[in-house]
């Protein structure tokens, strides 16, 4: 029972484009969500957040969207550079609390 | 000077033997956390502790046992490993129990069962 669904397991992009990662959900409790990234040999490390009462969230290149009608939420990195390149994990949480459900993952590779 | 450690970070051992894994965070928080990433690299829940006190426990088979000595540290103890066991540990914390924010997760400790 996959509550959040990352259906891309990779996604390809040049350097300098716009990488778009997507994240769907069936659970219509979750009222936060989070992006994680993580290295190989290492442990995901907070990207960024969104919670329901909003649609968009920015932290410099990095941006969530999220429409909740649709159940979906994306992560947008413009411009992309190569040192994003790691798997970017989409999670989920509901009624106020830490226990995150996560999706697979989705293996961003940006090319020089 | 790593927030949250995880030791061993690799461990690999028989069936049937018991192994722990340790877990100590240096960040104050309040709440720690074990999840499991398996061979289809989800990442799922199995316990969560709050000030030594367990509150979360994600049906778990009872091989597996969470010990928190304080607040700090967060050891896993798996007795009778199972090949199904191999996976990736992490541990986390966060600063509060109740609350909207991330998890801060250890590098992780890879388990191979043989």
């Amino acid at each position: 029972d996959q509550q959040v669904k990352q259906n891309s397991p990779s996604l390809s992009v040049q350097e300098g484009r716009i990488s778009i990662l997507n994240c769907d959900y069936t659970n219509s409790m979750f009222d936060y969500f989070l992006w994680y990234k993580k290295y190989p040999a290492e442990g995901p490390t907070f990207l960024i957040s969104i919670s329901s009462i909003k649609d968009k969230n920015e932290d410099g290149r990095f941006t969530v969207f999220l429409n909740k009608s649709a159940k979906h939420l994306s992560l947008h990195i413009v411009p992309s550079q190569p040192g994003d390149s790691a798997v970017y994990f989409c999670a989920a949480s509901a009624g106020s609390n830490y226990k995150l459900t996560f999706g697979k993952g989705t293996l961003l590779t940006v090319n020089p | 000077d790593t927030a949250v450690s995880q030791t061993p970070k690799y461990l690999v051992t028989q069936m049937g033997n018991d192994k722990s894994i340790k877990c100590e965070q240096n960040l104050g928080h309040d709440t720690m956390y074990w999840y499991k990433q398996d061979s289809k690299k989800f990442l799922k829940i199995m316990f969560s502790y709050n000030n030594k006190e367990l509150i979360i426990n994600e049906t778990v088979p009872n091989r597996f046992s969470p010990k928190s000595p304080d607040k700090a540290h967060l050891n896993l103890h798996i007795n009778s490993l199972e090949l199904g066991d191999s996976a990736v540990y992490f541990c986390a914390s966060s600063p509060m129990t109740q609350g909207f924010g991330e998890l801060f997760f250890g590098e992780g400790s890879r388990l191979t069962v043989l």
